[in-house]
């Protein structure tokens, strides 16, 4: 069935420095792909969203690639600070009506 | 605040007891999704209504679940006979239909069963 995989589970940073989290998707329909952020006790909040007719999107200091040939795509945070700490979720959607979460990277941004 | 609300907030139950959860979607939208989410674990979906339609479930969705939205608003769900394995964190979306659309999440129901 459709499948995310998410990587890494988690990544620790120093204040300042940039992250990286990596996804790959299976379903080859997918055309739309939300990255979430998520803080203890609370849901899942949108921070960036990348469709199928871009290769690349950028919000400040957050950054999602997408490259549809290999089935992967990315969030890069540059300039990190210690609010960036949360879970990190990636998704991919637009096959219908559902959307496949990743696991999760858990990403601690160290003063 | 017009973003989508859940109530309760936290709940803790004895196993066989029935509970039922409420979620209020951002007014406009006309799809909502029942998602549960374990510790260290993305969301993973469990059934979602277009207006009061329910057009879709999970087989994660046993019998003992049910979820209704009766006037194509706010939905309930309830989870019947509840067992330890249903503890969870159940979290409510909704979304505008169109193309590629977007949902947006609610705080989440924590259920513990005891």
């Amino acid at each position: 069935g459709e499948n995310v995989e998410q990587h890494p589970s988690t990544l620790s940073v120093q204040e300042g420095d940039s992250a990286v989290i990596k996804c790959t998707y299976s379903d080859s329909a997918s055309n739309y792909f939300p990255w979430y952020k998520q803080e203890l006790g609370k849901g899942p909040q949108l921070i960036i969203d990348i469709r199928s007719n871009v290769g690349e999107k950028k919000d400040q200091r957050i950054a999602v690639t997408l490259n549809k040939t290999a089935k992967h795509f990315s969030l890069h945070i540059t300039e990190t600070q210690p609010e960036d700490s949360a879970v990190y979720f990636c998704a991919a959607g637009g096959g219908g009506f559902k959307t496949i979460f990743g696991a999760g990277t858990r990403l601690f941004v160290k003063a | 605040d017009t973003g989508v609300s859940q109530n309760p907030r936290h709940k803790i139950t004895k196993r066989g007891q029935n509970v039922t959860f409420r979620c209020d979607p951002i007014s406009e939208h006309n799809r909502l999704y029942w998602y549960r989410q374990t510790l260290g674990q993305g969301p993973e979906f469990l059934t979602y209504f277009q207006n009061e339609a329910q057009l879709e479930k999970s087989r994660l969705l046993s019998d003992r679940f049910s979820a209704e939205r009766p006037k194509g608003s706010f939905s309930t769900l309830e989870i019947q006979r509840t067992e330890q394995g249903d503890s969870a964190m159940y979290l409510c979306a909704s979304s505008l239909v169109g193309f590629q659309e977007t949902q947006y999440f609610g705080p989440g129901t924590r259920l513990l069963v005891l």
